[in-house]
């Protein structure tokens, strides 16, 4: 069992494509973080939420704590949005859950 | 928002080395780190949870004189992994918790690939 569930697993879209990836979780958490992993490896912190809406450029995150779901949208989507999205979530104290993550194509 | 470092970001060794990985927090204070282990095609695994000042809290599974870590200050964590073997090769991965905020954060670094040979 998975406390993090995200959806799509996979996902290919057209360049200027509005897309959005979720994220739905099964514990009480503290916060809930979006990572973006590039094909390397590397990882950069895209959001933190507990609470609302945080928008940044053309990315937008979204967390409603009653439902326990949070999304990731991508506005005019780029070939360099192209990697993969995780969702991991925080719990009182360290403990952290980590999604399998989306993988995003986006073609020019 | 805050920036966590890894150095080196890649790193290629022969079997039988030990390999040294640094997390920093740049312009933060870091009470606790924690370092992530991530498979190919699957998530971040918390390996272990660093304290400064204090030995670190290893998850099950994790050998401790495998993966040595030290906090030896508020901004600097180190994994070194001793006697590495090619099924060591893995993205190691480290976040950072800050302190002395009134909401506790955790930032990520950028990871670090290793390839044992």
């Amino acid at each position: 069992k998975n406390e993090v569930e995200q959806s799509p697993q996979n996902l290919t879209a057209q360049e200027g494509e509005f897309i959005t990836i979720n994220c739905s979780y099964s514990v009480g958490i503290s916060a809930l973080h979006w990572l973006q992993q590039h094909p390397g490896g590397g990882i950069v912190s895209l959001f933190m939420l507990s609470s609302g809406k945080k928008k940044h450029g053309r990315l937008i995150a979204t967390i409603n704590i009653q439902e326990k779901h949070s999304s990731l949208h991508i506005t005019a989507s780029h070939p360099r949005d192209s990697a993969v999205y995780i969702c991991a979530v925080r719990l009182t104290g360290n403990q952290f859950y980590f999604g399998t993550g989306t993988s995003l194509t986006v073609i020019p | 928002g805050a920036v966590v470092s890894q150095h080196p970001s890649w790193v290629i060794c022969k079997s039988g080395t030990s390999v040294k990985i640094e997390c920093r927090s740049l312009d933060f204070q870091a009470t606790t780190m924690f370092w992530y282990r991530q498979f190919p095609k699957q998530s971040l695994m918390l390996m272990a949870t660093s304290n400064e000042g204090s030995k670190a809290t290893y998850e099950q599974g994790v050998e401790k004189d495998k993966f040595l870590i030290n906090h030896a200050s508020l901004t600097l964590s180190t994994l070194t992994v001793t006697s590495a073997h090619p099924e060591d090769s893995s993205f190691y991965i480290c976040s950072a918790r800050v302190m002395g905020r009134a909401y506790n954060e955790q930032f990520f670094g950028p990871g670090t690939r290793l390839t044992v040979l």
